[in-house]
């Protein structure tokens, strides 16, 4: 059983798309995550949800939009792709905010052509 | 602004050794302290996750200690194996309640 499972896996497309990343997890936790690996393989949070509450959100660009229609699920949408999102979105959740160990999904590496 | 740094960027080893991996951090008010691995194309694997109040933690061949005061954290690896080639992440956990990443040790364990 996958604690966290994102999907897809891999996503090549073109610039100026909309492409849509579904995470889900079935730990029971409160708190979900989406990170962003970058070219030189540098973790960053873009976004912190908890109990489908945006908490953090990093001075992410607009085009990013991400939706938490429960606590088990974290969708991540990106408008208008550039060449620049190209990266590995990691998907993350916790038991609740703060103090607790964060589990992390397998990642989709977005490529943007 | 917490800022985390790994040294060394990349340690290649011979299989058996014991090796140490640091990690630092510049604001010593954390919540936890977690050790990730994470394998060529893969996700992160947590290793190990040390509470604000410990010293260490140990799991099979591994072990991390937190020195919170002076901003330090080991990962000890003994008696290594190829199968440990991998990345190893440190990352904190602060009062801004999101973890903040070195850039990781990438180790090489030669048969």
């Amino acid at each position: 059983d996958t604690a966290v499972s994102q999907t897809p896996k891999y996503l090549v497309t073109q610039m100026g798309n909309d492409k849509s990343i579904k995470c889900e997890q079935n730990l029971g936790h409160d708190t979900m995550y989406w990170y962003k690996q970058d070219s030189k393989k540098f973790l960053k949070i873009m976004f912190s949800y908890n109990n489908k509450e945006l908490i953090i959100n990093e001075t992410v660009p607009n085009r990013f939009s991400p939706k938490s229609p429960d606590k088990a699920h974290l969708n991540l949408h990106i408008n208008s792709l550039e060449l620049g999102d190209s990266a590995v979105y990691f998907c993350a959740s916790s038991l609740y905010r703060g103090d607790t160990e964060a589990f992390f999904g397998q990642g989709t590496r977005l490529t943007v052509v | 602004k917490q800022e985390v740094t790994q040294i060394p960027a990349a340690l290649s080893v011979p299989e058996g050794e014991n090796l140490v991996l640091n990690c630092s951090f510049t604001d010593s008010a954390i919540y936890n302290l977690q050790w990730f691995r994470q394998d060529p194309g893969k996700g992160l694997t947590s290793l190990l996750l040390i509470q604000s109040s410990q010293r260490e933690q140990t799991s099979g061949r591994l072990n991390a200690s937190l020195d919170k005061s002076s901003g330090r954290s080991t990962l000890y690896i003994a008696a290594s194996q190829p199968g440990d080639s991998a990345t190893y992440l440190c990352a904190v956990m602060a009062g801004s309640e999101k973890l903040v990443f070195g850039k990781g040790t990438k180790l090489t364990v030669n048969p």
